[in-house]
């Protein structure tokens, strides 16, 4: 059974870059077809897309995030990662990881992990 | 401000049939598949319908979706206490390049 499982820091000072990882386990991340996305929720507040990541190393980027965005497979250590660059306040954010069945179809997510922007 | 447009709230009694409707434009609803997505407080959003009207295995058949147009609906029957939670619609916008998410309905069983 596919798990997906977040890691990195909860807070982050404004300015500097987010950072975080997605271990997948009882599966590979190159599996046929597969994507793998972050999507995020600020607190109180609704879910947003931030890119996919494809088994090939193509991506898709949120438009309105594209110039901070980088999602990027390692599949050495079955894992996807992503850095957002420039952080705000409104950044703070429940970060998902998911796996997409299709561009915009998550089927399998992380549990979440909290991100604070904060000096 | 989303580009897809959910009521903010909708509420039924145990075994009523409720819909939710994500209302977009041409550009996503209108041209692609609508997924629906349910999200009970505290954990991760359960994908429930995609591509307009298929459910992922352990999805029970009383959530089903539907599209006319550039507007989508998810349709609860047989209301239950567990349906309570916020839902939301997303669909990739061919304008945007973006996947978009409604702004969520949260529902209420009373």
């Amino acid at each position: 059974q596919l798990q997906l499982q977040e890691s990195g820091p909860g807070l982050v000072k404004p300015s500097e870059t987010l950072s975080l990882t997605c271990t997948v386990s009882g599966g590979s991340i190159l599996s046929s077809g597969d994507y793998w996305a972050w999507i995020r929720q600020p607190p109180g507040k609704g879910l947003e897309w931030i890119g996919n990541v494809y088994d090939s190393g193509s991506h898709h980027y949120n438009p309105s995030l594209k110039n901070r965005v980088t999602i990027s497979l390692d599949a050495s250590k079955n894992q996807f990662s992503l850095r957002l660059t420039s952080v705000s306040a409104a950044d703070t954010a429940l970060y998902y990881c998911a796996r997409a069945l299709a561009v915009d179809a998550f089927d399998i997510w992380g549990r979440g992990t909290m991100v604070t922007a904060s000096s | 401000q989303s580009v897809l447009t959910q009521p903010p709230s909708a509420s039924g009694t145990p075994g009523q049939r409720v819909s939710i409707s994500c209302s977009g434009s041409s550009s996503n609803i209108g041209t692609n598949n609508v997924n629906w997505y349910q999200q009970v407080p505290g954990a991760a959003p359960r994908l429930l319908i995609y591509s307009i009207n298929e459910r992922p295995s352990g999805v029970p058949d009383r959530f089903s979706g539907s599209k006319s147009g550039a507007s989508a609906s998810l349709a609860i029957s047989g209301l239950q206490s567990e349906d309570e939670a916020d839902y939301y619609c997303a669909v990739w916008d061919d304008r945007l390049n973006s996947v978009v998410f409604g702004g969520g309905t949260k529902l209420t069983v009373l």
